[in-house]
């Protein structure tokens, strides 16, 4: 079964600041997705970017960049620039491409901009 | 266009009710999903119908059913619930299976 782990429970860090949340991940696939989703304090589960695994290129959206290390089963979120708005709960999530696909979430990076 | 509904925001139930969730989904999406998210944990799978008319487990189901009464909808129910199942509950819709999935706004139960 796929797991996703994420070693870093807290982070913090000052406004304009970049910051990177980690993510580690293990499976036996090759083609797979990969995410990470944002949660604020109103709860809502935000999509922030997507990965394609069999992608080379990392994935960007705006201030938002992954380091997807497809070897180390590494996928990393590096955000630039960061604003009061961005602090919240960060998710990673892996999901298969083959069997009973599942969306598997890792435990979470509770993330803090301070001003 | 809303997006991922859920039905009600937020209740209380005693341990031995019964009570659905609902959900509904207007971007024409074929897969739904039921989560639960409990204090210190990522999101875990209840339920998910991978195409209107299918249902399938995930990997927490016990104490749970649901309804896929249509492409929009997709609804969860809880027969007898229990203190366990106080939790946090998102639905969720993609495309396809596999697919960038869409949350909604979530219900906080609470099981007394």
């Amino acid at each position: 079964a796929q797991t996703v782990t994420q070693s870093q429970p807290e982070m913090s860090v000052q406004e304009a600041e970049t910051v990177t949340l980690s993510c580690t991940y293990d499976t036996s696939e090759s083609n797979y997705y990969l995410f990470w989703y944002k949660q604020p304090p109103s709860r809502q589960m935000i999509l922030v970017i997507r990965q394609e695994a069999y992608k080379q290129q990392n994935a960007t959206e705006n201030r938002f960049s992954v380091n997807f290390q497809k070897a180390a089963k590494s996928f990393s979120l590096k955000i630039s620039d960061s604003q009061l708005g961005d602090t919240a709960m960060y998710f990673c999530a892996f999901n298969s491409n083959q069997g009973a696909q599942k969306l598997v979430f890792g435990q979470g990076t509770r993330l803090t901009i301070n001003p | 266009n809303a997006g991922v509904t859920q039905t009600p925001k937020f209740q209380v139930l005693k341990t031995g009710q019964s009570m659905t969730l609902q959900c509904a989904q207007d971007m024409n999406h074929n897969s739904m999903y039921w989560y639960r998210q409990d204090p210190g944990m990522g999101l875990r799978l209840i339920y998910y119908s991978a195409s209107e008319g299918t249902t399938d487990k995930g990997e927490v189901p016990n104490g749970y059913n649901v309804s896929r009464l249509n492409k929009r909808e997709f609804s969860l129910r809880l027969e007898s619930a229990a203190p366990s199942q106080t939790s946090v509950y998102f639905c969720a819709s993609s495309e396809y299976v596999g697919e960038t999935q869409y949350f909604g706004p979530g219900t906080r139960l609470l099981v007394l």
